[in-house]
């Protein structure tokens, strides 16, 4: 069975900072794989996601996420922050053989200014 | 072209009372889904559509969750009785129906059962 591990729940930087999210996969296939993130009293919205060439993806916002096989991770950067960066941000892994995400837990990112 | 479409946003409803939520997909999307999503056990999937058909029922939330999709572009999820853990924020969400495709989320509707 595929999961998500996001092992931070909460993770505070201050503004122009970089920033590195963590993520972990387990699938026995070539995963697709997702960030999503979420602000305050919305739903989710697409970061980026990822399937096959270039292991670093480009996102919206100045986001990224290097996807590493060898490590079964897919952590999200970005190089500087800024304060409405502050949200949940959540990795998700499609499901094989449906098409339905499974998310990890999810990471508060604070950006103190 | 407008997005889901998510109502009430907020809904109190006493112990025992039925309740049901409304969502509206993205125009053209085949896929839809209900999820739960609280503090302690984030994000849960409820009910998955493909085409209108039910894929997946949620397992445990059989008994007093059910989700229908009257036509392609309404779908709601009805709780019936609501018990105060049933408190959370429901979101819908809508995709292509294609592999590899972004699912586009509703505001969710947050519910509080007193």
């Amino acid at each position: 069975a595929q999961s998500v591990t996001q092992p931070d729940a909460r993770v505070t930087v201050s503004e122009g900072a970089s920033l590195q999210l963590r993520c972990k996969y387990s699938s026995s296939v070539t995963p697709y794989l997702f960030w999503y993130v979420q602000y305050p009293r919305q739903g989710l919205q697409l970061l980026l996601k990822y399937y096959s060439g270039d292991p670093v993806v480009q996102g919206v916002n100045g986001f990224e996420a290097e996807f590493s096989k060898s490590n079964s991770s897919f952590h999200l950067r970005k190089a500087s922050v800024h304060w409405s960066d502050s949200a949940v941000y959540f990795c998700a892994v499609e499901s094989s053989g449906s098409w339905q995400l499974i998310f990890g837990s999810g990471t508060q990112l604070t950006v103190m200014p | 072209d407008a997005g889901v479409t998510q109502t009430p946003r907020h809904e109190v409803a006493e112990k025992g009372q039925t309740i049901i939520l409304k969502c509206e997909p993205v125009s053209g999307h085949n896929d839809l889904f209900w999820y739960r999503q609280t503090k302690i056990q984030g994000l849960e999937l409820l009910s998955y559509f493909r085409s209108k058909s039910l894929m997946e029922d949620g397992g445990a939330f059989k008994d007093r969750f059910k989700a229908e999709m009257l036509n392609s572009s309404f779908s709601t999820l009805k709780i019936q009785p609501t018990e105060p853990k049933d408190s959370a924020v429901y979101l819908c969400a809508s995709s292509p129906g294609q592999i590899y495709a972004e699912q586009f989320f509703g505001p969710g509707t947050r519910l509080t059962v007193l």
